[in-house]
Order: C-alpha cells, then sequence, then structure tokens
C-alpha cells in the first residue's frame, strides 16, 4: 500500500527557479522523510522532519510538515541542472521499522 | 567506506529459474530491506528484517524468499513463483528505531527472457 502520493508527478523547470514538491499521507506518523534518486541508482536519504516539528531546512532544501492535513512539502531554491532526479517521500506510519514510499516526483532542470 | 553493496548490478533469468540477490552492508545496522521498483513507481517492500535470524513479509513477499543468518547480509531470492520479476531492486539498512534514515545500495536490475 502507499502511504505517501507525491504531487506533481513531474516538474519541469529552468535552472535558478525554485521547485516544489507535495506528498500527502493517510495515517499518524512519528517522522517523514524525503530521498533522491538519480535514474537508473538507489536512492539517497536528503532530509527527515519528526512529527512535532514544522519546518526544517538543509542547504538549499526546506521541507514543511503539516499533520493536520497529512503533508508535507520539499522545496528546493536555486536548482541547478544537477538537481534533476526524482523525489520521493517516505513515512513510517507510526512503526518503527516499514517505511512506506510514494511514487515520486520527476524534476528536470533545464540549463 | 562504509555502505552497502548489491550485486549484480544486471541479471538476465529464464522464466522457471530461481535467482538469488546479494546484498551485504559495513555499517553495522541493526535493520535490513528489500524494496521492488517498477518503470514509473514508488518503492514497495518485499520483506524486512529488524534483527539477525528473524525477518518479516513486506507489501507484496509472494514469489520471494530471504535469510538473515548473518548482521551484514540479506540475500533475497526471486522463485519461480513470482508472475513479474523483471524489476529493479533495492536493498538498504538502518540503524534502528524511530529517527533511522535509509542506506541503500545501487540495486540490481532484473530482466526475465
Amino acid at each position: 500500500s502507499q502511504q505517501g502520493e507525491e504531487d506533481p508527478q513531474a516538474l519541469s523547470i529552468q535552472e535558478g527557479e525554485n521547485a516544489t514538491m507535495n506528498c500527502s499521507y493517510k495515517t499518524s506518523i512519528n517522522n517523514l522523510q524525503w530521498y533522491r534518486q538519480n535514474s537508473g541508482r538507489g536512492l539517497v536519504h536528503l532530509i527527515l522532519i519528526r512529527s512535532n516539528e514544522r519546518e526544517k531546512h538543509s542547504g538549499r532544501l526546506r521541507v514543511t510538515l503539516d499533520t493536520s492535513k497529512k503533508s508535507s512539502s520539499l522545496l528546493i531554491t536555486a536548482s541547478r541542472a544537477a538537481d534533476t532526479a526524482s523525489y520521493f517521500c517516505a513515512t513510517d506510519g507510526g512503526s518503527n521499522y516499514k517505511l512506506t514510499f510514494g511514487k515520486g516526483t520527476l524534476l528536470t532542470v533545464n540549463p | 567506506d562504509g555502505g552497502i553493496t548489491q550485486s549484480p548490478k544486471y541479471l538476465f533469468r529464464k522464466e522457471g529459474q530461481n535467482v538469488t540477490l546479494s546484498c551485504e552492508q559495513n555499517l553495522n545496522h541493526d535493520a535490513m530491506y528489500w524494496y521492488r521498483q517498477d518503470p514509473g513507481q514508488g518503492l514497495r517492500l518485499i520483506y524486512y528484517s529488524q534483527i539477525v535470524n528473524d525477518f518479516q513479509k513486506g507489501d507484496i513477499a509472494e514469489g520471494y524468499s530471504v535469510s538473515r543468518e548473518k548482521k551484514e547480509s540479506f540475500p533475497l531470492t526471486v522463485t519461480s513463483a513470482q508472475k513479474n520479476p523483471t524489476a529493479f531492486y533495492l536493498c538498504a539498512s538502518r540503524q534502528g528505531g524511530l529517527a533511522g534514515e535509509l542506506f541503500f545500495g545501487e540495486g540490481s536490475r532484473l530482466t526475465v527472457l
């Protein structure tokens, strides 16, 4: 079962623009994580936000979490061509060990 | 360097054959996971193991089997009972607990001919 659902499915922007991706989920969580995947590669962890946090920053990344709406957003500022990848949110559904991923947003940054 | 190693990277199999995908980690992590990824899809959990000699079925365990005899190893066998085995398989590990991020291998792409 897919716990998280990203929106949009695909996003194409120009270098220097900001990119925003959204994630909605269905059940309560302990934390929500965002991952990045380059084509044909493994996933790389970007950022984790706990259920009692509302916003978190890491370099050019900004993540927000609204537990009342069961949604999160990932903002990448001043995007670069190297940011081209698929981005996934993952939630634990309150479980200690099981992470569930959405279908991802394919971000294309055009030089 | 610490990390997760998956092998082989590419694998071709004839219908009716079992294949085993290797996953080794030297991160000293307790928990290990196998995910399947189909084109344009998210990751679906096949099996996970929280500790040596213990594992649980994920959402799509039918046609797959695993073992966890050593902390650093979590091999996945794709059996002939798996109806549509062509996919990209990802192994991951984490230390465990509520705040653990997943560390992924580079994946194994299985194609059934």
